[in-house]
């Protein structure tokens, strides 16, 4: 049964300090993109990479959210430092390669809560 | 940019027709439809790709009229499963990029 993992599902953490998010895509999916969902913005796109190569990340703020690919298997979100208003639940999802016109498989996501 | 779905919320006897409609200001490639359950991920449910096709899935299908840029879902003979928000997620180019809509709360009750 694939499906996107996503680590850890739920994390408390005080202002400042940093948060580390991963994810597992389905393997074979060459297509990943984060997500941040809150009642006020609803589910908005922060970044998203094709082949682990960032397509886009026009939605993060920059001045603290990073994500990366280390690898086809990896991808993570960090946020350094954090504000309560990072609280949210971020999503990932990945994606086939294009010609199975990119249904977006999302994984279970991250609460993180910023006190 | 973000796509206006109507009404914001529904509520369903069980066997009751709705139709769910999301609006986009700007020229449409496709429409996903997706829907999330509390505390759940979103899960796909249909793909319209510009050409005015109706897509089904089940009792539901949907429909997408590229010119007024809007597409709307139909859930025929509701099931208490069919609870949840729904998000229509629009795509302006063939990017894989989606931007989701508001989002339509829906309950079914027996």
């Amino acid at each position: 049964d694939a499906r996107v993992t996503q680590t850890p599902r739920h994390k408390v953490t005080e202002m400042g300090q940093e948060v580390t998010m991963r994810c597992q895509p389905i393997l074979g999916h060459n297509t990943v993109f984060w997500y941040r969902q809150t009642m006020m913005q609803g589910l908005e796109l922060l970044a998203y990479f094709r082949n682990r190569a960032p397509l886009d990340d026009s939605g993060m703020p920059k001045d603290r959210f990073s994500a990366e690919m280390p690898d086809a298997t990896l991808a993570t979100l960090k946020i350094q430092p954090s504000e309560p208003r990072d609280s949210a639940v971020y999503f990932c999802a990945s994606g086939p390669p294009t010609g199975a016109k990119n249904i977006q498989y999302f994984g279970a996501g991250t609460r993180l809560s910023v006190l | 940019q973000q796509p206006v779905q109507s009404p914001q919320a529904v509520i369903l006897r069980e066997g009751e027709d709705a139709v769910i409609n999301c609006s986009s200001s700007k020229a449409l490639y496709s429409v996903h439809w997706y829907r999330q359950k509390h505390g759940e991920a979103p899960v796909f449910l249909m793909i319209l790709l510009k050409g005015g096709e109706q897509k089904g899935h089940e009792k539901i299908s949907a429909s997408f009229n590229e010119k007024k840029q809007q597409s709307s879902l139909y859930l025929t003979a509701s099931q208490l499963s069919y609870s949840g928000t729904y998000f229509c997620g629009t795509e302006l180019g063939n990017t894989d990029k989606l931007i989701f809509g508001t989002g339509t709360r829906l309950q079914v009750f027996p």
